[in-house]
This record gives C-alpha cells, sequence and structure tokens, in this order.
C-alpha cells in the first residue's frame, strides 16, 4: 500500500532556531498533502493543505511566516518551523491523499518538536 | 461544512468484552468515512472506511462498522477486545476522494482491563 515516510521522528532544538520536517510518499504520486497539528491528549488539528507546485492554503488562525510549507514535487512536501518557541511543541503528522479511486489518506508516523 | 463528533472521550472495557466506540457525523454531501488508530507517539493506522460501497465495513484486527444513514452513524465494533487494542481512535469524515482535508473526531481512548 501507499506509504509516506516522515522525518525525524523527534527533534529537540533550541529557541529561536528553524526545524524542518520532511514528508516523503515512497511508491505514489502525492499531488495533496496535508499538515496536521497534535497536541498532547488532543486530537488532529489541521494546519494547511499543500499542492505540487502551488503555494500551500493554511488554516485560520495558523502562521504564515512561523510555518513554512514547501511542496516542490510530487514525493516531497516540507514543513518549516522557523524561529521557533516553547509553544511550538507539539506532534506534527503529514498525510498525503492516495491517488485513483482508492478514497485514502496516508499518514506519516509524526515528528515530536521540543523547543527548550 | 463536515463535522464528527465521538461520543466517549474514554472507554473502557474488559480482554474479550466487545467493543463499541460510536461516531455520528454531519455532511451536506454524501460522506466518505474513516476509522483510525493511533498509538502513543505515532501516525495514525487506517482501520477501515466507508466509501459509498457496501454500509457493513470489516477493516483490520477484525474491526467493522457499520454506515447507518438515518441515525448519520459510523460506529466502530469488534466482538472480542485484545489488550493491545488499547490505544487513541479517531472517526473522520471527508466529502471528496482525497483532495479536500480529512474532519478528525476529538478522538476515544480504549482501555481493555485484563
Amino acid at each position: 500500500g501507499a506509504v509516506v515516510s516522515q522525518h525525524p521522528s523527534r527533534v529537540i532544538c533550541k529557541s529561536g532556531t528553524s526545524v524542518k520536517i520532511e514528508c516523503r510518499s515512497l511508491d505514489f504520486q502525492a499531488t495533496t498533502m496535508f499538515w496536521y497539528r497534535q497536541f498532547p491528549k488532543q486530537s488532529l488539528m489541521l494546519m494547511a493543505t499543500s499542492n505540487e507546485g502551488s503555494k500551500a492554503t493554511y488554516e485560520q488562525g495558523v502562521e504564515k511566516d512561523k510555518f513554512l510549507i514547501n511542496h516542490a514535487s510530487l514525493t516531497l512536501s516540507t514543513l518549516t518551523v522557523t524561529s521557533a518557541h516553547p509553544e511550538d511543541s507539539s506532534f506534527y503528522i503529514c498525510s498525503a491523499s492516495e491517488p485513483g479511486l482508492n478514497y485514502g489518506y496516508t499518514f506519516g508516523s509524526g515528528t515530536r518538536l521540543t523547543v527548550v | 461544512a463536515q463535522s464528527v463528533t465521538q461520543l466517549g472521550s474514554h472507554v473502557s472495557v474488559s480482554e474479550g468484552a466487545l467493543v463499541l466506540l460510536r461516531c455520528n457525523y454531519s455532511s451536506s454531501v454524501p460522506p466518505y468515512l474513516f476509522w483510525y488508530v493511533q498509538y502513543p507517539n505515532q501516525g495514525l493506522q487506517l482501520l477501515l472506511k466507508y466509501t459509498s460501497a457496501a454500509t457493513l465495513v470489516k477493516g483490520i484486527n477484525g474491526f467493522e462498522a457499520e454506515f447507518k444513514k438515518s441515525e448519520t452513524s459510523f460506529h466502530l465494533t469488534k466482538p472480542s477486545a485484545h489488550m493491545s487494542d488499547a490505544a487513541e481512535y479517531f472517526c473522520a469524515v471527508s466529502e471528496t476522494s482525497g483532495n479536500t482535508p480529512l474532519v478528525f473526531g476529538k478522538g476515544t481512548r480504549l482501555s481493555v482491563i485484563a
């Protein structure tokens, strides 16, 4: 089946630095990818939708300049958390829509970001 | 706008007992419905999905769900709980075949007691 590889799985960074999270579709072309944020013991909150070759669409309340999303190819989407602060600490998960008539979504394994 | 309501943030069952996790949806168009399971610090794994074919959907690990349009429900069941079923379960809805994001319920944490 479709696989999305997300890296890193865990990252600790200092306040003020930037962190890049990568999501790669390994065996299919992901035209659309979604980025979610999950707080402890809570559900997934959609941050943005990215389409290959175009600008991402951000949900209301999500800072575009802080959470930079790039979807430069059909197999790679990246989320960069810029000038990270402790309140950005969270679990970030990407998801790709599966091609064809599969009506599915494949999720990455998530990235635990801790900003100290 | 679509939405999902999961009744019960925490469900506790004995090992071997029936598992029933409730999900009700709201959608202005025929929905696509999904159940996912999440283990701590991991991504989401698809259990099953409804895409307007058979209303009774069988998934992995013995789970199944029935789409009931009249009740706007998509409850998840498993006849006999295993300890390994303890996890967080999310019901989700989308209105298209994948180009729009999933809308998730708040999740139900399933505990299995030995």
